[in-house]
């Protein structure tokens, strides 16, 4: 069974800063990981996903993140914390295409919190 | 392209009602999810549809939930005999296949309350 483990459900960082997010999956062969962003009181948005191409992935809003196998790691980091990403951010793993099944499982989330 | 689109985008009712929601899923999409999240935690997957056909159920769609599509469009999904545990967002996601990845683009979900 595939999980997702997000490390720190709150961040605080001060605007202008490194933001690095955490997110550690679990799956028996590599898997399709996701980075989706949640404003308050709607759906979740796609900053960006891993799909065995490039590990380096370059995501909306200025996010990237870094597949690692041998850490079984996918980190966003965004250079410079701006006011606006203030928000949940979400971690998500998918089978791959040939397994057949299409569930998302997400992580708990991580709250990013931007002080100025 | 518009987006998905939920309704009612809240709802509130009394335990035992049964309850429906809408999902219209980006035009050309076809396949169709509904998750379930409650508060403070990542989405949950229920249901899964390709076209009208019902593919993947959660153990978390007990019998009191029900999912259609029946013209591979928009989805419904019912709860009959809410409990106040129902009380959660409920969101779908609609995708298609484009080369090798199938990526899940979200509605604005439909908050359930059961008083």
């Amino acid at each position: 069974a595939q999980s997702v483990t997000q490390l720190g459900s709150h961040v605080s960082v001060s605007e202008g800063a490194l933001v690095l997010l955490r997110c550690n999956y679990s799956s028996s062969v590599p898997p399709y990981l996701f980075w989706y962003v949640q404003y308050p009181n709607q759906g979740l948005q796609l900053l960006l996903k891993y799909t065995s191409a490039a590990t380096l992935v370059k995501g909306i809003n200025g996010f990237e993140a870094e597949f690692k196998k041998s850490e079984t790691s996918f980190h966003l980091t965004k250079p410079s914390a701006h006011m606006s990403d203030a928000a949940e951010y979400f971690c998500a793993v998918s089978p791959r295409m040939d397994t057949g099944r299409r569930a998302l499982t997400f992580g708990s989330g991580t709250r990013l919190q931007v002080q100025p | 392209d518009t987006g998905v689109s939920q309704n009612p985008r809240h709802k509130i009712t009394k335990r035992g009602q049964n309850v429906t929601f809408r999902c219209d899923p980006i035009s050309e999409h076809n396949r169709l999810y509904w998750y379930r999240q409650t508060l403070g935690q990542g989405p949950e997957f229920l249901t899964y549809f390709q076209n009208e056909a019902q593919l993947e159920k959660s153990r978390l769609l007990s019998d009191r939930f029900s999912a259609e599509r029946p013209k591979g469009s928009f989805s419904t999904l019912e709860i009959q005999r809410t409990e106040q545990g129902d009380s959660a967002m409920y969101l779908c996601a609609s995708s298609k296949l484009a080369g090798s990845t199938d990526t899940q683009y979200f509605g604005p979900g439909t908050r359930l309350t059961v008083l």
